[in-house]
């Protein structure tokens, strides 16, 4: 059974540093092929892919961000990392990781979601 | 790189059928995956590679894609679909996903 589980503050405040930790079990990272990524949701918006991580350490970014953020992760702990640093209210979202199926490059598992909102 | 383009709203009475476009400039030379995302709910793949339905979602949802669009037919609507769904693909030149605006589903 795969699941994925974000976790993180709640609240930052603006120019401060953000750090979003996915867990997840029922597969791992380190499987050829396997990739995960990170997804936003501003309150009422479209979804807005973010990151991702491939099981050899491949990284790709969203460009517009891409000088913001840092992904990573620990197969050890079966975990992966998203760094969003100097956030304003305009990063105010639900983050969603979420597992890329390789051959279909569609998501089929995500997270909950966890809400995080930027204070000026 | 694809823009992809969705009607933002779309009302369709129990038991009929509603039909939710994504277009694109020759999205019908690429895969499309679709979502279904609830109000509080993370979103759910309903829809992979144009037409696969993943385990446990129901033969109502449908998916093609041809030329400038791709659709994702829901039939026999209930009252349970009213959800917000957005089209995904892949941008192959910046290998990463690209979705759509997302379309809301009322059902009256």
């Amino acid at each position: 059974q795969v699941t994925l589980r974000e976790a993180g503050p709640a609240l930052v405040k603006s120019t401060q540093t953000l750090t979003l930790t996915c867990t997840f079990s029922g597969f791992s990272l380190s499987t050829s092929g396997m990739s995960m990524s990170w997804i936003r949701q501003p309150p009422g918006k479209a979804l807005e892919w973010l990151a991702r991580i491939d099981w050899d350490d491949d990284k790709y970014y969203n460009t517009s961000l891409k000088t913001r953020l840092t992904v990573s992760k620990d197969n050890s702990k079966d975990q992966v990392v998203l760094t969003m640093t100097k956030v304003d209210p305009g990063d105010t979202a639900t983050y969603y990781c979420a597992r890329l199926e390789p051959g279909y490059q569609s998501f089929d598992y995500w997270g909950h979601g966890t809400l995080v909102t930027v204070s000026s | 790189s694809y823009v992809l383009t969705q009607p933002p709203s779309v009302s369709v009475a129990p038991g009929q059928t509603a039909r939710i476009t994504c277009g694109a400039n020759n999205i019908g030379s690429t895969s499309v995956n679709w979502y279904q995302q609830k109000p509080g709910q993370a979103p759910v793949l309903v829809i992979y590679y144009v037409y696969n339905r993943p385990s446990g979602i129901p033969e109502r949802f449908s998916g093609s894609n041809s030329g400038n669009t791709a659709t994702l037919t829901i039939s026999r609507v209930e009252a349970g679909d009213e959800a917000d769904y957005y089209c995904q693909v892949w941008d192959s030149s910046r290998d990463h996903p690209v979705f759509g605006g997302g379309t809301k589903v009322t059902v009256l």
